[in-house]
């Protein structure tokens, strides 16, 4: 069956550390990944965007990368702060133009002062 | 970036009520709407792609005649959960796509909370 997988349910770190989340997925063939943050109650709000073609992307103190040989992406905040707390979700990009996103169910992760 | 907004941002009915939940696309038109649910814990689980003047596609399992969406113009879609049951109640999420900003981002509305009584 076709799954995403996000590496753990919940992270905990200390302030001024890097985060790293996993993002695994199995039988899909993505045109794209996306990263996304959530916070409670709210909708999710756009972070990243990584083609198949593309290794790293950057944006500020957050990093991308993609490795669609092992099927997986890592997503690292560096210098995490308070304010990072949230839940990061994975999405991939299936089904050609109309690029509908399939969800992983999301890291919640915690930055402790 | 791109501003979507829902109305209500939670709503409590009584079970066997209809509830209409709107999406609109405040700083952009939007040929494309998506209605996502997603229950706690859980991932955003697509609904439904809604298209501007014609009928939605919906996705397997969710019944047509039971989420009615309807996108009447290029800033909004509504979606109406019809004789709705506590099994309904969830996190009602609408996204859109901002064709300025290259059609891959979708961009979430702050979601509705359902509860049915």
């Amino acid at each position: 069956s076709q799954k995403i997988e996000q590496n753990s349910e919940a992270l905990n770190i200390q302030e001024g550390k890097t985060a790293t989340l996993t993002c695994n997925y199995t039988n899909y063939s993505p045109a794209y990944l996306q990263w996304y943050r959530q916070d409670p109650g709210r909708g999710p709000v756009f972070l990243l965007l990584i083609r198949e073609n593309e290794k790293e992307k950057r944006k500020e103190r957050l990093k991308v990368t993609f490795d669609t040989t092992l099927k997986q992406s890592l997503f690292h905040i560096t210098a995490s702060q308070p304010a990072d707390s949230a839940t990061y979700l994975c999405a991939l990009a299936i089904g050609g133009s109309q690029g509908n996103l399939i969800f992983g169910k999301g890291t919640k992760l915690s930055v402790k002062p | 970036g791109a501003v979507v907004s829902q109305h209500p941002s939670r709503v409590i009915c009584k079970s066997g009520t209809s509830v209409k939940i709107e999406c609109r696309s405040l700083d952009f038109q939007a040929t494309t709407m998506f209605w996502y649910r997603q229950f706690p814990k859980q991932s955003l689980m697509l609904m439904a792609t809604s298209n501007e003047g014609s009928k939605a596609t919906y996705e397997q399992g969710v019944e047509k005649d039971k989420f009615l969406i309807n996108h009447a113009s290029l800033t909004l879609s509504t979606l109406t959960v019809t004789s709705a049951h506590p099994e309904d109640s969830s996190f009602y999420i609408c996204s859109a796509r901002d064709p300025r900003g290259g059609w891959e981002t979708q961009y979430f509305g702050p979601g509705t909370r359902l509860l049915v009584l």
